[in-house]
Parts: C-alpha cells; structure tokens; sequence
C-alpha cells in the first residue's frame, strides 16, 4: 500500500455549500491526482499536481480547484457544490518508475 | 489526447472458465504503458497487470495475461480458471512515459462470476 488516507470518506451536503476534500500521502510521491468515478464514465481526471503549488487542470475540471502546499497533502475543493458533482472521488499517487498509479478508498460525495 | 474504450459493459463467465476483456486505445505515441486496473465492491482500485509499449512479450500475472497488439492498439485481459474472487469492475488504462504522467481509463466492464 501506498498509504493514502482520504477525509471524509462520505458526505452527504446541499447545494451550493463549499466542500473540500482531503488526500494525505505518507510515501513522499512526487505525483498526486484528483479523479472522480462516474457510472458509464469509468475515472476521469479533475485535477493533478508535480508538485508543491505546482497543479494542472484534467478533464473535467470546471467547478474544482486543488491546492497543494505539503508533499503529502493535495486537497480538491468545490466552492459552491452542485448535484452533478454527486460522485465517488479518488486520490492517487504515482509510484516513479513503474508507472503505477495507487489509489485511495474513494470518497463518497452526495450533493442533495 | 488519448483514448481509451472498453466496448463490453459487462461480461459473465463460469467459474473455472476463461474469459477476455477487451480493450482499444489510441494515441500517436509510440512509448506508453498500459494497465487494467481492477475494482471490487469494497471501491478498492487494484492493479492487475501493467505493460510497457516497448516490450513485445505479453504481461502476465498468474491467471492474468494481456493480448498486446501495438499495431492494432489493443490490449485484451485474459482471466484463465475464473474464481468467485474476480468479479469486479475492470478497468482498462494508458499513460504516456513522457508528459504529465496522467492515467486515462476506459469506462470500465463489470465482470460477474457464475458459480
């Protein structure tokens, strides 16, 4: 494992509330991603970082923004929630060399 | 930019049997590493098997193995002696070796095991 924590692991919010989830690494990657899992959509990149304060946009990066201030910490916030950001959200890091992506559990966010 | 697309939402197969899952890409590049990732009810994403471009052996890991056709841009999971274990969600992926090291998954196939 590539000790990656997630916070929270559920959420449950209204819309138009700010919601910020957490990614926490113990592995000193270089490498940190933002993914969100949709049915029929697989995962698709939000945002990603290559470093401290250094991030980049994905895919699907409208209504998000991501901050990275640690090595270990790379946080995903949506500043005014809405129902089609009801998703699962996972973290991930780049182990260098082998080119293998190690995910978090996934948060769960429902936007009522 | 690249793409990836697995044509078969879902699959079954007998348990003890083999089953493939297929999968295309498409990309100008020449040097790039491809996976499937796989995904259980726990949500846990979990590497199955990895494949670098450059290689012409075909990955394999115990029951696992790919069909890597680089011409063809096709990258098949073969799962041999099916168990139980394995159904899950699978996930085909690509990531460039150059650039911004980003992993673009297919939409994924649902894989269920009939005892």
């Amino acid at each position: 494992d590539a000790g990656i924590t997630q916070s929270p692991r559920h959420k449950v919010t209204e819309t138009g509330t700010p919601v910020t989830l957490r990614c926490h690494q113990t592995e000193n990657h270089r490498y940190m991603y933002w993914y969100r899992q949709d049915p029929g959509h697989g995962l698709r990149l939000i945002h990603y970082s290559y470093g401290v304060k250094d991030t980049d946009k994905g895919e699907v990066s409208d209504g998000y923004s991501v901050s990275r201030s640690k090595t270990e910490d790379f946080l995903l916030t949506l500043e005014s929630a809405t129902s089609s950001q009801t998703s699962v959200y996972f973290c991930a890091t780049l182990l260098g060399g082998t080119g293998e992506l190690f995910f978090g559990e996934g948060s769960r966010l429902t936007v009522l | 930019a690249q793409t990836v697309t697995q044509s078969q939402p879902e699959m079954s197969v007998q348990e003890a049997e083999t089953v493939t899952l297929s999968c295309t890409y498409d990309t100008s590049e020449s040097d790039y590493y491809l996976f499937w990732y796989k995904q259980p009810p726990s949500r846990q994403m979990i590497l199955v098997i990895r494949q670098e471009a450059y290689k012409q052996q075909n990955a394999t890991e115990n029951r696992f193995s790919v069909n890597f056709q680089k011409a063809a841009k096709s990258f098949s999971l073969k799962i041999s002696d099916s168990q139980l274990g394995d159904a899950a969600m699978y996930f085909c992926a690509y990531r460039s070796a150059q650039g911004a090291q980003k992993l673009v998954f297919g939409q994924g196939t649902r894989l269920t095991i009939n005892p």
